[in-house]
């Protein structure tokens, strides 16, 4: 069964700092994994997919790497601003899911301060 | 470009009654949707798939059920509302199994 974790569950940084956000999941055999953000009562907003052949997807002042055989991806965000502060969810998708299942970490809490 | 709409974005319905929850993707055709449901402490379930009208398939046993009546429409219903029913109902879309997701705003149901 795959297991999908985020490290750490929350975080709080200043303002300008980089934010790092880890996700490990256990099965390797993935289609893609996509990073999220949601703000409070929200819905979930899409910010990178990163597929499986890839190892970089980068937009703007996110980053995301994939190392399949290890089982992680880092999102990277420079230079924090305050309009950064929300949780950030990863998600698999794995190939043996004919259904396009996205199996959730439990996501990562941050907060940036000014 | 494509757009997904959730509605209501609240609701608080008294246990035993019916439930009806709709969703709609514009832009697009034959989407792949979905329905999943976020509940505290327990992330981010899927609950129904659907690739096409009339389609539909669950993933967990439970008191609810969908139904896609058109193509871009995809209802969650249930006859009989539990405690245990509420949480945060969110709808996705996307293209293809494996293409990148899409979610509505959520719906916040509160069982009473």
């Amino acid at each position: 069964k795959q297991e999908v974790t985020q490290i750490p569950a929350a975080l709080s940084v200043p303002e300008g700092e980089n934010l790092v956000l880890n996700c490990s999941f256990t099965d390797s055999a993935i289609y893609n994994l996509q990073w999220f953000r949601q703000d409070p009562g929200k819905g979930l907003t899409s910010l990178l997919l990163i597929q499986s052949s890839q190892r970089e997807q980068t937009s703007g002042r996110l980053n995301a790497s994939l190392d399949k055989s290890s089982g992680r991806s880092t999102l990277y965000i420079a230079a924090s601003q305050p309009g950064d502060s929300a949780t950030y969810l990863c998600a698999v998708r794995l190939t043996t899911d004919s259904w396009g299942k996205l199996q959730f970490g439990a996501g990562t809490q941050v907060v940036v301060t000014p | 470009s494509q757009t997904i709409h959730q509605w209501p974005a609240t609701l608080v319905q008294p246990v035993g009654s019916p439930l009806s929850l709709e969703c709609t993707v514009e832009g697009t055709s034959n989407p792949n949707l979905y329905w999943y449901r976020q509940a505290a402490g327990r992330g981010l379930q899927l609950l129904f798939y659907s690739v096409g009208i009339g389609q539909i398939s669950s993933e967990v046993p439970q008191n609810l059920s969908a139904s896609r009546p058109q193509d871009r429409q995809f209802i969650l219903s249930s006859k009989k509302l539990l405690l245990s029913d509420s949480g945060f109902y969110l709808c996705a879309w996307s293209y293809r199994e494996n293409t990148e997701a899409f979610f509505g705003q959520g719906t916040r149901l509160t069982v009473v």
